[in-house]
């Protein structure tokens, strides 16, 4: 069993388009992460929610928007996408909002044509 | 806030020596200390960590040390394998209400390990 999992694994779409990305933890976590890593592999933190409330919120243009209709599930949905989008897209989980292992997804690589 | 240092960048290492990635913060409150291993296609697995009442801590081939003075933390790998070939990844976080256990990640470390 996939402890994170995120839907799509790929995603190809076109300067100015609307996207969501999908995130599950059947970890029975309560806090859940979205990271961007760029090119260069550099992992950086956008959002984080504890129990559906958000509590870590980056500096992120607000064309990003995430959402976590429960405990289990993140969402993230970007609106008119923009070329500097293009990276890949961690979502991540951690049994408690504090200094706790974080378990990671496989990513959604995102590319903007 | 909180920056993390990572050195080497990469690192080429003969199959059975060790690898040795070195890690620097600047915060002081921090006081927890996760590596994550990233094979390719994949997202970052977490390999070890350690908490700042500790100075050491061992699993199998692998052990990190923490410095607390000098504000830095290593990975050591004993009998590296063509196998602990990946990016690896050093963080910090500090366990306060304002932080949220937030992660600063360092800027990563591709290991080769030759046959």
């Amino acid at each position: 069993d996939t402890a994170v999992s995120q839907t799509p694994k790929y995603l190809v779409t076109q300067m100015g388009n609307d996207k969501s990305i999908k995130c599950e933890q059947n970890l029975g976590h309560d806090t859940m992460y979205w990271y961007k890593q760029d090119s260069k592999k550099f992992l950086k933190i956008m959002f984080s929610y504890n129990n559906k409330e958000l509590i870590i919120n980056e500096t992120v243009p607000n064309r990003f928007s995430p959402k976590s209709p429960d405990k289990a599930h993140l969402n993230l949905h970007i609106n008119s996408l923009e070329l500097g989008d293009s990276a890949v897209y961690f979502c991540a989980s951690s049994q408690v909002a504090g200094n706790q292992p974080q378990h990671f997804g496989d990513g959604t690589r995102l590319s903007i044509l | 806030g909180e920056n993390v240092e990572q050195h080497p960048s990469t690192l080429s290492v003969q199959e059975g020596d060790s690898a040795v990635i070195k890690c620097t913060y600047s915060d002081s409150a921090s006081n927890y200390f996760p590596w994550y291993k990233q094979e390719l296609g994949k997202g970052p697995q977490l390999i070890i960590d350690i908490r700042s009442n500790v100075g050491e801590k061992k699993d199998q081939r692998i052990a990190v040390t923490l410095n607390k003075t000098a504000k830095h933390f290593s990975l050591h790998i004993t009998e590296t394998q063509p196998e602990d070939s990946a990016v690896y990844f050093c963080a910090a976080s500090k366990g306060t209400t304002d932080s949220w256990g937030k992660f600063q990640f360092g800027a990563g470390t591709q290991v080769v390990v030759t046959p």
